[in-house]
């Protein structure tokens, strides 16, 4: 199995902060990675996929970023309706599998 | 625009089947890919397997041998079977279609979840 790893499992940000949450894969996985955003009661949200490519209507402030076995996602000014939990996704194996989340809160 | 519907029993008793069933509204269900992905509480996501429009499937193998995932395209629907259930499979079951190409997949329209509860 491909391990994803991701750090830090919660932050604290504030409205207007720039975030970056890091996903690291137990195995280079290339480009094939996807991040979601999950809010309580609501279904996942896809971000980004193929590491960096932003799905459509997904605001620009959201960007990812890496390949191999290290990536990024990063909201650049963070906005009320970012506070949720984010997961990074590997495709890169046939057992396709999630990081365990980060959780990110209001400070 | 692609919608995704869960429905099932939200009460299993050990030992029982678990069973849901996905309906696919505003798209075909073919050319595609369609996953099943859980969430106990309290935990992280984990995925199911998925079954492709033509029957073929891919389980988790840390499930593979209690899961069967089938559609049926004329009614538009993709239906998880769990059998053996413990409480350890008590969780949020959301349905999602795949997109993208060899390797690089991803779920693009989910469910909104439905909550499966194992108790007796």
């Amino acid at each position: 199995d491909i391990q994803m790893t991701q750090s830090p499992s919660s932050l604290s940000a504030s409205v207007g902060d720039s975030v970056t949450i890091t996903c690291r894969a137990s195995q280079s996985i290339s480009r094939f990675l996807n991040w979601y955003q999950r809010k309580p009661g609501k279904a996942p949200k896809l971000l980004i996929y193929a590491a960096s490519s932003l799905q459509s209507g997904v605001p620009s402030r959201f960007s990812g970023s890496g390949s191999g076995t290290d990536f990024t996602l990063t909201i650049s000014s963070l906005q009320p309706e970012d506070f949720a939990t984010y997961y990074c996704q590997q495709s890169y194996s046939t057992l396709w599998t999630f990081g365990q989340g980060t959780k990110v809160e209001i400070k | 625009q692609v919608q995704l519907q869960e429905s099932g029993p939200g009460l299993v008793e050990p030992s029982e089947t678990l069973s849901l069933t996905c309906t696919v509204s505003g798209d075909s269900i073919s050319s595609y890919y369609w996953s099943w992905i859980r969430q106990p509480p309290g935990k992280g996501l984990e995925w199911i397997g998925y079954v492709y429009y033509s029957g073929s499937t891919n389980y988790n193998p840390s499930l593979k041998s209690r899961v069967t995932i089938s559609v049926d395209t004329s009614k538009k629907q993709f239906s998880l079977k769990v059998t053996s259930v413990t409480a350890a499979d008590t969780a949020v079951y959301f349905c999602a279609r795949v997109n993208g190409g060899n390797p690089n997949y991803y779920f693009d329209y989910w469910g909104q979840g439905t909550l499966v509860t194992v108790s007796s």
